[in-house]
C-alpha cells in the first residue's frame, strides 16, 4: 500500500514571494506521483505529474516539481506566486503500471493563501 | 472535449435517508473512479470501475453504499441509509485505458442531518 504525507496544511505566502509545498510518500513498489490544485467548490486539476525519466516536471502555470527516489520526495516549487494561485493543493501517489492499478491515494492537503 | 459531469451539485438529507448520485465521464473514458472527499481531509477512493466491471471496491461501505456503471458510461453511487458521518463531497473521476491521468468532475456536496 501507498501512503503520503503533505508535510503543511497551511502556507501563507505573499504575492511575487516564492513558494515550496512539501510531500513525503512511503511504498515498496515502484510509484507514479502527481499534483492536484482544488479551488473553492471545484473539483481537482491536475497540476504535473512523474512517471518516469527525469525527475524535474514542469507543469501549468509555472508550476514544478522535483522527484527524489532516496529522499522519496516529491515538493511542489514556484518561484513567482500570483493571488489566483490561493488554492488547496494534495500530492497523489499511485502504484506504477497499469489501469487495474488506478487508485489515488492522496494526503490531507495544503492550504496555499497568496497575500497582497 | 466536455469534462466530467456530476448531478446533483449540492444535496442536504436526514439521516437514514436515501441519496443517490450521478457521473457522466469524459466521453470513450474506460475507467471511472468515485471518491469519498470529508471536510479536510484528501479524496478517498470508494470504488474504481473499468468498462462496466469492478476493478477496486475495498473501501466500499458495501452496508450502505452501492455503486453502478451498467453501460460501461455514466454511473451512480447510492447510499441507504445515510449517517452523519457521510457528510462530504463525493468526487467522480474518469481516465482513458491504461492512462495515468484521471480528470475529475466538480463534486456533489452531501450534507447529512
Amino acid at each position: 500500500a501507498q501512503s503520503v504525507t503533505q508535510l503543511d496544511s497551511q502556507v501563507p505566502v505573499f504575492e511575487e514571494a516564492p513558494v515550496e509545498l512539501r510531500c513525503n510518500y512511503s511504498s515498496s513498489v515502484s510509484v507514479y506521483l502527481f499534483w492536484y490544485v482544488q479551488y473553492p467548490n471545484q473539483g481537482l486539476q491536475l497540476l504535473l505529474k512523474y512517471l518516469s525519466g527525469s525527475t524535474l516536471v514542469k507543469g501549468i502555470n509555472g508550476f514544478e516539481a522535483e522527484f527524489n527516489k532516496s529522499q522519496t520526495s516529491f515538493h511542489l516549487r514556484k518561484p513567482s506566486v500570483h493571488i489566483s494561485d490561493t488554492a488547496e493543493y494534495f500530492c497523489a501517489v499511485r502504484r506504477a503500471g497499469g489501469t487495474s492499478y488506478g487508485k489515488l491515494t492522496f494526503g490531507q492537503g495544503t492550504i496555499l493563501t497568496v497575500h497582497p | 472535449e466536455a469534462g466530467v459531469a456530476q448531478s446533483p451539485r449540492y444535496k442536504i438529507i436526514e439521516k437514514r435517508q436515501s441519496v443517490a448520485f450521478w457521473c457522466n465521464p469524459i466521453s470513450g473514458h474506460a475507467t471511472l473512479y468515485w471518491y469519498q472527499q470529508i471536510l479536510g481531509q484528501g479524496p478517498k477512493l470508494l470504488i474504481q470501475f473499468q468498462n462496466n466491471g469492478v476493478v477496486d471496491d475495498s473501501q466500499l461501505p458495501k452496508d450502505r453504499f452501492s455503486a453502478e456503471r451498467l453501460k460501461g458510461v455514466d454511473s451512480t453511487l447510492k447510499i441507504q441509509p445515510a449517517k452523519l458521518e457521510d457528510s462530504a463531497v463525493y468526487l467522480c473521476a474518469s481516465s482513458p485505458a491504461d492512462k495515468e491521468t484521471q480528470y475529475f468532475g466538480p463534486g456533489t456536496r452531501l450534507l447529512v442531518l
